[in-house]
């Protein structure tokens, strides 16, 4: 299993856009990236999924540069809600291992 | 789409007892579940995968004859957590799969209190 590697605070204000990076020096081939997202006393939840490239859904960006090694999540214009817990995850089979994750603070 | 359910949202008990959490997938069929455990401020720990009809796969550390895990049908699954503890008291999170490498859905969690 790939282990993640994620900074573990990060703040931001609001309205502006938040990178958020993870490493993942020891990817696999059929290894997908998928972040989530997590408040207090709550389950993750979804954020985006990806396997190369750039992937773009309603609330966030996924880029994964060619050798796979390291991922961005991109958040544009948080807000106050956006304040949680994000975690990347990389998984090609059933098992999924959470790593610390990032707490990301948006201050008004 | 792609909705787990947990219940209880939240239970507290005594030490001693025994507490079961249920697992429910409300619009898809789930060939796998997970069972996953987590403390405050900490990441969320893997604690078994089930496969429906088989048996659980349990993580290292984590005590098969503590934590019985029931996965009977593609829609549910049980946590029993067998002579709870204060130590017990945790977080609770399952998820679910309809195939494998597909996203998992997260339920909702349940907050274990032991007294």
């Amino acid at each position: 299993l790939a282990k993640t590697t994620q900074p573990i605070s990060m703040d931001s204000y609001e309205g502006q856009e938040v990178n958020i990076t993870c490493s993942h020096n020891n990817i696999a081939t059929n290894d997908y990236i998928t972040w989530y997202q997590q408040f207090p006393s709550q389950g993750p939840r979804f954020i985006i999924q990806g396997y190369k490239t750039k992937v773009t859904n309603e609330v966030a960006s996924l880029f994964i540069p060619a050798d796979r090694k390291s991922s961005t999540l991109s958040l544009p214009r948080v807000s106050l809600s956006d304040t949680a817990v994000y975690y990347c995850l990389v998984a090609g089979g059933f098992k999924t291992i959470f790593g610390a994750g990032t707490r990301l603070f948006v201050k008004a | 789409g792609a909705v787990v359910s947990q219940h209880p949202s939240r239970v507290i008990c005594k030490s001693g007892t025994s507490v079961k959490i249920e697992c429910r997938s409300l619009d898809f069929q789930a060939t796998t579940m997970f069972w996953y455990r987590q403390f405050p401020k900490q990441s969320l720990m893997l604690m078994a995968t089930s496969n429906e009809g088989s048996k659980a796969t349990y993580e290292q550390g984590v005590e098969k004859d503590k934590f019985l895990i029931n996965h009977a049908s593609l829609t549910l699954s049980t946590l029993t957590v067998t002579s709870a503890h204060p130590e017990d008291s945790s977080f609770y999170i399952c998820s679910a799969s309809e195939d494998r490498g597909n996203e998992q859905f997260f339920g909702p969690g349940t907050r274990l209190t032991v007294l």
